[in-house]
């Protein structure tokens, strides 16, 4: 199986700050990197698609990036609705996730 | 707009069975897979299993473990897909979500419900 190490576990930030959030997979997966926002009651959202394609609809503050083993998602200012969970997931071969990331207000 | 809305979860004993159901609108549900997902309390997002699409015979695969206990079936006419959970166990106390899944973009998972909770014990 192919595991998903996603950091930090949690990250404090403040309305207008740059956030990187890392995920490192056990082995290569190419460009097969999914990200997810997931708000308590909400169904996740899908943000980003094959490692750096947005989803339509996604504001473009969002980002990811990465290939091979390493990937990164970043959104450059963060605003009032974006403190969430967000996962990391490859689906090179079924699907796993990362431990997610819960962003909150500093 | 894409929905996919689960239902049939709730408190249930050890050994018993439960049945869930995903129940799609928006999207021309014939085309597409769909995946059972779960997050046991306190861990991860799990797949489950998925079913696809008629086009490629409704082939089901199952995570080792529930394979044997759980079934996934759907029923096109109705745009819903099944969760059959037999033999329950307490580790099998989750958030079960039912998705969609695109395979002609490798599998990749678009839309999500936003889950039922299964909790099993006695």
């Amino acid at each position: 199986d192919i595991q998903m190490t996603q950091s930090p576990s949690t990250l404090s930030a403040s309305v207008g700050d740059r956030v990187t959030i890392t995920c490192r997979a056990s082995q290569s997966i190419s460009l097969w990197l999914a990200w997810y926002q997931r708000k308590p009651g909400k169904a996740p959202k899908l943000l980003i698609y094959k490692a750096s394609i947005l989803e339509n609809g996604v504001p473009s503050r969002f980002s990811g990036s990465g290939s091979g083993t390493e990937f990164t998602l970043t959104i450059s200012s963060l605003q009032p609705d974006d403190f969430a969970t967000y996962y990391c997931q490859q689906y090179n071969s079924y699907w796993t996730f990362g431990q997610g990331t819960k962003v909150e207000i500093k | 707009e894409v929905h996919l809305v689960e239902s049939g979860g709730g408190l249930i004993q050890p050994g018993r069975s439960l049945k869930l159901s995903c129940t799609a609108s928006g999207f021309t549900f014939v085309d597409y897979v769909i995946t059972w997902f779960r997050q046991a309390p306190g861990k991860g997002l799990e797949w489950v299993g998925f079913i696809r699409s008629k086009a490629y015979g409704e082939t089901r695969e199952y995570a080792a473990s529930v394979k044997g206990r759980f079934t996934i079936s759907r029923d096109d006419s109705k745009r819903i897909a099944y969760l059959q959970m037999n033999s329950l166990k307490t580790d099998d106390t989750a958030i079960y979500f039912c998705s969609r899944g695109n395979e002609w973009l490798h599998f990749l998972i678009e839309y999500w419900g936003q889950g039922t909770l299964v909790t099993v014990s006695s």
